[in-house]
């Protein structure tokens, strides 16, 4: 079973429509990270937003908000307005904590991506 | 400059070449990585460095061979590599290493094509 599941693997919108992005993560861990990251066609991955599992607040950044629900494991991505510029793929990725057995390592757990395709 | 450095964007080479990869990050981070992303395929993490001591190798073929000579800089030595191997190579960094919870900062990547 993957640990990040993005299940949208492309999404294609209007200009000006809102789009939300899903992710489903799965862990077993209590202490976890969650994030987002943009990748335009340039190719660079660009670092959105990291919430760590302690901390469901919700956050908006001007037309980018996220939902993260514990209940449900996803942490969810929704663009308002969105603008052809937000064409990318969208990636949502799974840190976890180091096991404690020894070991001083985490994993960090890439989903497959979602590509957004915003049409003027 | 700042952030992190990846030379060249685009290299093509055939099967008997030898080249390199090269990284550079600029954020005083502690961690570096080496991804692989292939068409049609996730993120395959292949090599991480913590402290300039390799943590990880994810079943990476011999032919790629890492090197990390400070905190700074980040190789990826290629030989004998296979038409498979074309893919975006990219580089990455964190302030710590996975797992802590710092965010990656990745490169542009190295668009590499095997004939």
């Amino acid at each position: 079973a993957q640990k990040v599941t993005q299940a949208q693997t492309e999404i294609s919108v209007v200009e000006k429509e809102d789009v939300t992005l899903d992710c489903v993560y799965e862990t077993r861990d209590t202490t976890y990270y969650l994030f987002w990251y943009k990748q335009p066609p340039s190719g660079e991955l660009v670092f959105l937003i990291r919430r760590n599992s302690f901390d469901e607040q919700n956050e908006i950044s001007g037309r980018y908000s996220w939902n993260f629900q514990k209940s449900t494991s996803s942490f969810n991505f929704t663009i308002t307005a969105s603008q052809v510029v937000d064409s990318a793929v969208y990636f949502c990725a799974l840190s976890e904590a180091p096991s404690g057995r020894g070991s001083t390592l985490g994993r960090l757990y890439f989903g497959r991506g979602t590509q957004l395709t915003v049409w003027p | 400059e700042t952030g992190v450095t990846q030379t060249p964007r685009h290299l093509v080479m055939g099967m008997t070449n030898k080249k390199s990869l090269k990284c550079e990050q600029h954020l005083g981070h502690n961690a570096m990585y080496w991804y692989k992303q292939s068409a049609k395929k996730p993120l395959e993490l292949m090599f991480v460095y913590n402290f300039k001591e390799q943590t990880e190798n994810n079943s990476v073929p011999s032919r790629f061979s890492p090197e990390c000579p400070n905190s700074s800089h980040l190789f990826l030595h290629l030989h004998t590599l296979q038409p498979e191997d074309s893919a975006l190579y990219l580089c990455a960094s964190s302030q710590d290493p996975q797992g802590g919870g710092s965010p990656l900062h990745f490169g542009n990547g190295t668009r590499l094509t095997v004939t």
